[in-house]
């Protein structure tokens, strides 16, 4: 069933740099989420754009920005990357009532 | 706010021994209901999801789940489990903001079927 394609599937980055994490949704799904998931834990959701505006954000610092684009892609940035933010990064575009996962870019922080 | 209890973290079952996942929410207002499966390495399979109408809910690969306003909570059950249902179960809820709703996910149950 998923349409959300993301990319890349894994990630090795060094403390301090940014990464861009890609994710392309499926024609139509105009709100795109993006999620962190640690080692362990239940997705956490850290923003939602919404034609291309950000539409709602979880508890996570500005280092951490979106962009959303009218093809139905979509961007995470994570600026002065930390250890802490090794997880699984997870897009969902999402219609009425319901939700389509990508299979997440894996982000180790060394 | 809202937020997911999952209450049990791990469930060992046999092979072909029914289970049943158990998922408590907490919201002010009306939700919908989601289970999620996780495969090792993998993103998010939606089983099932509750919006509205009957609160017994039929998924895919044989799970259900029951949605219980007066104890709010949307346990999933499977009578008869295989080796393959081993992986990572997550239950969500949204509120009904429609294009600004979020998921607020539990923490998980990992489900091992044991031969």
């Amino acid at each position: 069933e998923t349409g959300v394609t993301q990319s890349p599937t894994h990630l090795i980055k060094t403390r301090g740099q940014q990464v861009t994490l890609r994710c392309s949704s499926q024609s139509g799904h105009n709100t795109v989420s993006w999620y962190q998931q640690a080692l362990g834990q239940g997705p956490q959701f850290i923003f939602q754009y919404y034609r291309e505006e950000e539409n709602g954000r979880g508890n996570f610092p500005p280092r951490f920005s979106g962009l959303q684009f009218p093809n139905y892609s979509s961007e995470l940035n994570v600026n002065a990357l930390e250890l802490d933010d090794s997880a699984l990064y997870l897009c969902a575009s999402s219609w009425t009532g319901g939700y389509t996962f990508g299979s997440g870019t894996r982000l180790t922080v060394v | 706010a809202q937020s997911v209890t999952q209450l049990d973290s791990q469930v060992p079952v046999f092979e072909e021994a029914p289970v049943e996942l158990r998922c408590n929410y907490s919201s002010s207002v009306s939700v919908y209901l989601f289970w999620y499966v996780q495969y090792p390495n993998q993103g998010l399979q939606l089983l099932l999801k509750y919006l509205s109408g009957s609160t017994l809910v039929k998924g895919i690969n044989g799970f259900e789940a029951e949605f219980n306003k007066s104890q709010t909570s949307f346990h999933l059950r499977k009578p008869s489990v295989h080796i393959s249902d081993t992986a990572e179960y997550f239950c969500a809820v949204s509120d009904l903001r429609g294009t600004a709703s979020k998921l607020t996910f539990g923490t998980g149950t990992r489900l091992q079927v044991m031969l």
